[in-house]
């Protein structure tokens, strides 16, 4: 079964750092693009972030650029998001999403996961 | 990177059709034909249904169908069941070579 698993979620102070994890199992993700999305509490979607298939390109929405960063290592079957400095506003479920381009387009992830809850505050 | 633009509500009666629009720029909607829609129940993950515009993953029901005229997209749910009851978003490519979502539109079958 293909399933996308997100992990280190949590309660954190403003300014403070957190790294997520999302990790593949029942398929590799080596030749997928990954993309990291967001949902505050009753809002809608956001889109964060996506690396390439081999981690040489990654992208940014304004709203984090500096202060997340987006990684994988393939052989962990693992993709991470690295959060600094972060804000009340970035209060939200972070879900992990992957997109084969042999599949689907390269900005629609097919298969997701079922989300980690980010919480800052103080 | 400013959200895509839907209508917030939308509904119809079991049976029948209903339409979707999602409305961009020449730099994202209207550039490229990258644009997703995305069905979501309440406390589930994003679902893909529609890619490239107008093409279903495996599994997704006909009844679900995506046009694009300009800058402007459309999902098309027709013969609605209640099980289409869900919010959903329009999401691109943007010519950064980022993605934007739009803001949601939430599906009501009276």
């Amino acid at each position: 079964e293909v399933q996308l698993v997100e992990s280190g979620g949590g309660l954190v102070q403003p300014g403070g750092s957190l790294r997520l994890s999302c990790a593949a199992s029942g398929f590799t993700l080596s030749n997928d693009w990954m993309h990291w999305v967001r949902q505050a509490p009753g809002k809608g979607l956001v889109w964060v972030s996506r690396i390439n298939s081999d981690g040489s390109s990654t992208s940014y929405a304004d709203s984090v650029k500096g202060r997340f960063t987006i990684s994988r290592d393939n052989a962990k079957n693992t993709v991470y998001l690295q959060m600094n400095s972060l804000r009340g506003e970035d209060t939200a479920v972070y879900y992990c999403a992957r997109a084969d381009p042999r599949v689907v387009a390269i900005n629609s992830p097919d298969y997701w996961g079922q989300g980690t809850l980010v919480t800052v505050s103080s | 990177q400013s959200a895509l633009t839907q209508p917030a509500s939308v509904s119809g009666s079991p049976g029948q059709s209903i339409t979707i629009s999602c409305t961009g720029t020449s730099s994202d909607v209207g550039g490229y034909n990258y644009v997703s829609w995305y069905q979501q129940h309440p406390g589930k993950a994003p679902k893909l249904m529609i890619y490239n515009v107008s093409k279903r993953p495996s599994g997704v029901s006909n009844r679900f169908s995506g046009s694009k005229s300009g800058n402007t997209a459309s999902l098309t749910i027709s013969g609605l069941q209640a099980e289409d009851e869900a919010d959903y978003y329009c999401n691109s490519y943007i010519s950064t070579g980022t993605v934007v979502f739009g803001g949601g539109t939430k599906l009501t079958v009276l």
